[in-house]
């Protein structure tokens, strides 16, 4: 069975200040995924994330993935207010692109 | 173009109860899956549909059932409804549910908030 791990489950940061987000999963896949939630919301796709090595930014965000030891990190840059919400990763199991495993989730508050 | 469509986005029940969900994919999209979340914790895989057929199910108990019709919307349903069946249920569609690049992407609905008292 699939497991997936993020850490922290809860980040509290100054608005200017970077970190990064961890995800590790148990068993091989081909695809990573990082979705944005904001509260009583629905998700967001942040990144799609396909081969070794890859790495993907956004803004002040900045995905990569390493399936090798299966761990993908999303990495916050100069962080503002507005990034504050819940990120998720998701690994895709047994090639299913609906079938997705979920993190627990980083609950990222940003301050002033 | 609209997006994956939910109805109803909220919704009282009483425990014991029946409830059904219902999901529009976006125009196109062929596989639709039933993800279950819970206040504070990441979704849940329940089911994933393509051309009507179950194609994967997660560890859910046979409360839950689902199907899928030939326009591709897809009813989520749960029978002897319970305290912990309280969540937002999301559902997520895309092209095809196995391939390459172009059709990797799942989308999400806004989900339905359900609440069970």
């Amino acid at each position: 069975e699939l497991k997936v791990e993020q850490n922290p489950l809860f980040l509290s940061m100054q608005e200017g200040k970077n970190y990064t987000i961890y995800c590790n999963y148990s068993t091989t896949s081909d695809r990573l995924y990082w979705y944005r939630q904001d509260p009583g919301k629905s998700l967001e796709s942040l990144f799609v994330l396909l081969s070794n090595g890859a790495v993907k930014q956004e803004g002040r965000l900045m995905a990569s993935l390493d399936t090798k030891a299966r761990l993908s990190t999303l990495h916050i840059t100069a962080a503002v207010h507005d990034l504050s919400a819940t990120y998720f990763c998701a690994v895709r199991y047994r090639y299913n692109n609906n079938d997705m495993r979920f993190g627990a989730g980083t609950r990222l508050t940003v301050k002033p | 173009d609209a997006g994956v469509t939910q109805s109803p986005t909220h919704l009282i029940k009483t425990r014991g109860q029946h409830v059904t969900l219902r999901c529009s994919p976006i125009s196109g999209h062929k596989s639709v899956s039933w993800y279950q979340q819970v206040l504070g914790q990441g979704p849940q895989f329940i089911f994933q549909y393509y051309e009507k057929e179950e194609r994967g199910r997660g560890n859910f108990p046979d409360r839950f059932s689902a199907r899928q019709f030939p326009n591709y919307s897809s009813e989520l349903n749960v029978n002897a409804l319970l305290l912990g069946d309280s969540a937002l249920y999301l559902c997520a569609s895309s092209l095809a549910y196995r391939g390459s690049l172009g059709n990797t992407e799942a989308f999400f609905g806004q989900g339905t908030r359900l609440t069970v008292v």
